[in-house]
């Protein structure tokens, strides 16, 4: 398969504890994105990489969250403390630099209890 | 900061028939970006067509096509003889222009329209 791929695809956690998605891009990819999908709205920018580099990390929604991409492949991203407001989709996208499409992988479902 | 508003929150169309879905956008740009998604249930969220806003002709695929109107600032999808597997949430989305391309942004979406296929 050589899509985007997230794991785990549905984390149940309780409140306070912390949370780490990961993402693979499409290999050859070398920008990759986070988004927050919560119900019934479109998902949200959260942050994103081109290779290493973290390029755009304000829109991170609050000091919890961080995310890294260590050797400018898989991604993680990480939420401490979890709240119950941070119930959501958390959908990761790649793309080549310079194209306009990005592809999504399928989510990864957080419930905090 | 762009909006992008999608006025309609369920749409529903008898398969085989034609249904067009709204979305509206607010920026002082000039160039951008604009594109539709489709997200299944459970699944991930694929690209259905995009437009360069520099482009005054309307993008299509297949029976897929949108009406873009810069000066009103709007940006309609029409699926033509809709299947079943259409079904799913369409989301209408913004990305500014960057001459290094990709989105430093990031796209802006719309809350998205639910599209329900009658057979």
């Amino acid at each position: 398969d050589t899509g985007v791929s997230q794991d785990p695809r549905h984390k149940i956690t309780k409140r306070g504890q912390n949370v780490t998605f990961r993402c693979d891009p499409i290999s050859e990819h070398n920008r990759l994105y986070w988004y927050r999908q919560t119900l019934g709205q479109g998902p949200e920018f959260l942050t994103y990489f081109q290779n290493e580099a973290q390029l755009e990390k304000s829109r991170l929604l609050s000091d919890r969250f961080s995310a890294e991409r260590p050797k400018g492949s898989f991604s993680t991203l990480e939420i401490q403390r979890t709240e119950q407001g941070d119930s959501a989709m958390y959908l990761c996208a790649s793309s080549l630099a310079g194209a306009n499409v990005l592809t999504f992988g399928a989510g990864s479902r957080l419930t905090v209890l | 900061a762009q909006t992008v508003t999608q006025s309609q929150p369920e749409m529903s169309v008898q398969e085989a028939e034609t249904v067009t879905l709204s979305c509206t956008y607010d920026t002082s740009e000039s160039d951008y970006y604009l594109f539709w998604y489709k997200q299944p249930p459970s699944r991930q969220m694929i690209l259905v067509i995009r437009q360069e806003a520099y482009k005054q002709q309307n993008a299509t695929e297949n029976r897929f096509s949108v009406n873009f109107q810069k000066a009103a600032k709007s940006f309609s999808l029409k699926i033509s003889d809709s299947q079943l597997g259409d079904a799913a949430m369409y989301f209408c989305a913004y990305r500014h222009f960057s001459t290094s391309g990709g989105g430093a942004d990031g796209l802006t979406f719309g809350k998205g329209t639910h599209l329900i296929i009658q057979p």
